[in-house]
């Protein structure tokens, strides 16, 4: 089945600084690739996902890109705020088959 | 996200006994998930159902069990085989179109079960 490996599991970013965070899949299928935000005690909330027939999308501050060949994605956001504090998840799936979530970033943004 | 409710929020329960967590949408979602998040750590499968009636084993099912008797509800008990309950649980939908689980899944806002 499909194995999703995300990195860093922790990171801190000076408020204004950029976050990147990565993950790999293992299954070159794989074509839907989203990306979630969960606060403190809430629930996670898609915030970007990206299609494996682009290789980049952006939304305001954030943005995902997509490596087909080299099996990975990233989360890209930029001029980070403190309400970009929070715990961010990717995952991974092919058409006809389940979500498959990566291990989750704890980011903390430092005024 | 709205339309998918969770209850209860808390939950405490003896060691040993059988417990439901309540899962409702009203967003007319084929799909129903129930995951569990343990602290630091992401999300993993429990149970999944496609349509009423019909629901598939996750990647870690045992000790739990659920229901689709209706397209809004999908239930999930924790019973006591189940070796470490504790955890937050979330329950989200989506829509299914052709046949196949569509991409982008909802989140419920998640019950915390704690066993005493």
């Amino acid at each position: 089945g499909e194995n999703v490996e995300q990195h860093p599991s922790t990171l801190s970013v000076q408020e204004g600084d950029s976050a990147v965070i990565k993950c790999t899949y293992s299954d070159s299928a794989s074509n839907y690739f989203p990306w979630y935000k969960q606060e403190l005690g809430k629930r996670p909330q898609l915030i970007i996902d990206i299609r494996s027939n682009v290789g980049e999308k952006k939304d305001q501050r954030i943005a995902v890109t997509l490596n087909k060949t080299a099996k990975h994605f990233s989360l890209h956001i930029t001029e980070t705020q403190p309400e970009d504090s929070a715990v961010y998840f990717c995952a991974a799936k092919k058409s006809g088959n389940k979500l498959t979530f990566g291990g989750g970033t704890r980011v903390l943004v430092k005024p | 996200d709205g339309g998918i409710t969770q209850s209860p929020k808390y939950l405490f329960r003896k060691e040993g006994q059988n417990v439901t967590l309540s899962c409702e949408q009203n967003l007319n979602h084929d799909a129903m998930y129930w995951y569990r998040q343990d602290p630091g750590q992401g999300l993993r499968l429990i149970y999944y159902s496609q349509i009423v009636n019909d629901f598939q084993k996750g990647d870690i099912a045992e000790g739990y069990s659920v229901s689709r008797e209706k397209k809004e509800s999908f239930p999930l008990t924790v019973t006591s085989a189940q070796k470490n309950p504790t955890a937050f649980y979330l329950c989200a939908s989506s829509i299914l179109a052709s046949g196949y689980l569509t991409d982008t899944q909802y989140f419920g806002p998640g019950t915390r079960l704690t066993v005493l």
